[in-house]
């Protein structure tokens, strides 16, 4: 069960576009259309802001966005804003019948 | 109001035990698979253990397999983890969490606020 791998940070201007990027195998990305992004801010709880590969919830801007291809996964954030300054997490189920989470990405608005 | 509500969390010895509980209200509790999810401080998330809605099948990290035990009573609307033998390793922030669908495969959708266990001497 070894962590997703997620870069440890990335930054951008506001205004810009940056895409964080989640690599598993092919036992948990590779076989399953069910990589999930969560955006944790300090101190609060983890949100759901992509599912299945490619499904924005409800309610979360249209400037997330993610894909999937082979077994690494990507979240691109466009226009980028002061708010979006977070901790990224991707997830995926695996073939053990599990969940396994990537390392988690500090994004920096400069 | 949708919430989930953790407790039971606290400081604890090395090697002792602890319950963790987790009150889900204002959904249909037996209708979703639920989840434990936990962040060492200063730390990214790790999966804990998964449960169905009927509690049927069942999943664990390898780093808790053996020692930690979930279980749900629908009918309190109710999540728990059972944690044995503690090790400083497992001092986090336990989150519970509501899978999306009926079984673990989903993604997660609801998160609690968290409870703190913290195992030391």
């Amino acid at each position: 069960q070894s962590a997703l791998t997620q870069p440890a940070s990335v930054s951008g201007s506001p205004g810009q576009s940056i895409t964080i990027s989640c690599t598993g195998t092919s036992s948990d990305i590779g076989s399953y259309n069910l990589v999930s992004w969560y955006q944790q801010h300090p101190g609060k709880a983890p949100k759901l802001m992509i599912y299945e590969g490619s499904n924005r919830p409800s309610g979360v801007s249209n400037r997330f966005s993610g894909s999937e291809s082979g077994n690494t996964a990507s979240l691109t954030i466009s226009g980028l804003q002061a708010e979006d300054e977070a901790n990224y997490y991707c997830s995926s189920y695996t073939s053990s019948s599990t969940v396994v989470f990537g390392g988690g990405t500090k994004l920096t608005v400069l | 109001e949708v919430q989930l509500v953790e407790s039971g969390g606290g400081l604890v010895q090395p090697g002792r035990s602890l319950r963790l509980s987790c009150a889900a209200s204002g959904f249909t509790f037996e209708d979703y698979a639920m989840h434990w999810v936990r962040q060492a401080p200063g730390k990214g998330l790790e999966w804990v253990s998964g449960i169905s809605w009927n509690g049927g099948s069942t999943g664990y990290a390898d780093s808790v397999k053996g020692r930690f035990t979930i279980s749900r009573d629908n009918a309190k609307n109710s999540l728990y983890v059972q944690m044995n033998s503690l090790r400083a390793e497992d001092t986090a922030l336990y989150y519970c969490a509501r899978g999306n669908t009926y079984g673990i495969r989903g993604y997660v959708d609801l998160w609690g606020r968290g409870t703190l266990v913290t195992v030391s001497a």
